[in-house]
């Protein structure tokens, strides 16, 4: 099984441009996220779907938007990129939002804007 | 406010010297930590959950141990395969998400 699978690995943007990373999970998952991770600033959560047809902002969610397309994608959508976008993105989903069940990473998007 | 704190930022160990890495938090109802390490250029790869204090759980060299202010992740005889960030997360209330600790980057030498 390949997890959650992130693309692209590596994107660098000019400000203003737009973008959107895509996600995709293999394990029949019901929640799915979005994080950026900054040096300093830990894993900050963008969005969460709870389930499919369901997105929720999280901490960050300015700059953002998200599309959860089916069960199984969730894409991030950055309408008009910035510098204080240059980050690492990760996507995860669990089988929910209940007591105790984890969530499995994507490997990332090091995304950089100039 | 709800936190998680992860202490120390960074530690270097020598090859087979064990140590132990702390999660603090303080929260309302904590319903799960999680322990995950992240290698470079990867995404977290989830270890352990703890439900309640006094649990515990081990996976080969660690081993995972919660209490009602910290968890610990214990590292015995560690190898430089061992070498990575571990993260703390907790869920609590009836919150969704997670509070994430910034890690402690563990360096194991040969």
């Amino acid at each position: 099984n390949a997890g959650v699978t992130q693309t692209p690995k590596f994107q660098v943007l000019k400000t203003g441009q737009s973008m959107t990373l895509q996600c995709a999970q293999d394990m029949n998952h019901n929640s799915m996220y979005w994080y950026r991770q900054d040096p300093g600033m830990g894993l900050r959560l963008i969005y969460y779907s709870a389930s499919e047809g369901t997105t929720d902002k999280g901490e960050v969610p300015n700059g953002y938007n998200v599309s959860r397309l089916n069960k199984r994608e969730f894409s991030l959508r950055l309408e008009s990129a910035a510098p204080s976008q240059t980050s690492v993105y990760f996507c995860a989903s669990s089988e929910g939002t209940g007591k105790g069940q984890p969530q499995h990473f994507g490997d990332g998007t090091r995304l950089s804007i100039l | 406010e709800d936190q998680v704190t992860q202490s120390p930022e960074a530690l270097r160990l020598q090859e087979g010297e064990s140590s132990s890495l702390n999660c603090s938090y303080t929260v309302s109802g904590l319903r799960g930590l999680f322990w995950y390490r992240q290698d470079p250029g990867k995404g977290p790869e989830f270890l352990f959950t703890l439900y309640s204090a006094g649990e515990e759980k081990e996976k080969e060299r660690l081993k995972a141990t919660l209490t009602k202010k910290e968890s610990f992740l214990h590292i015995t005889a560690p190898k430089p395969e061992d070498s990575a960030t571990y993260l703390c997360a907790v869920q609590a209330g009836n919150n969704r998400k997670l509070i994430w600790g910034l890690g402690t980057s563990l360096a194991v030498n040969p």
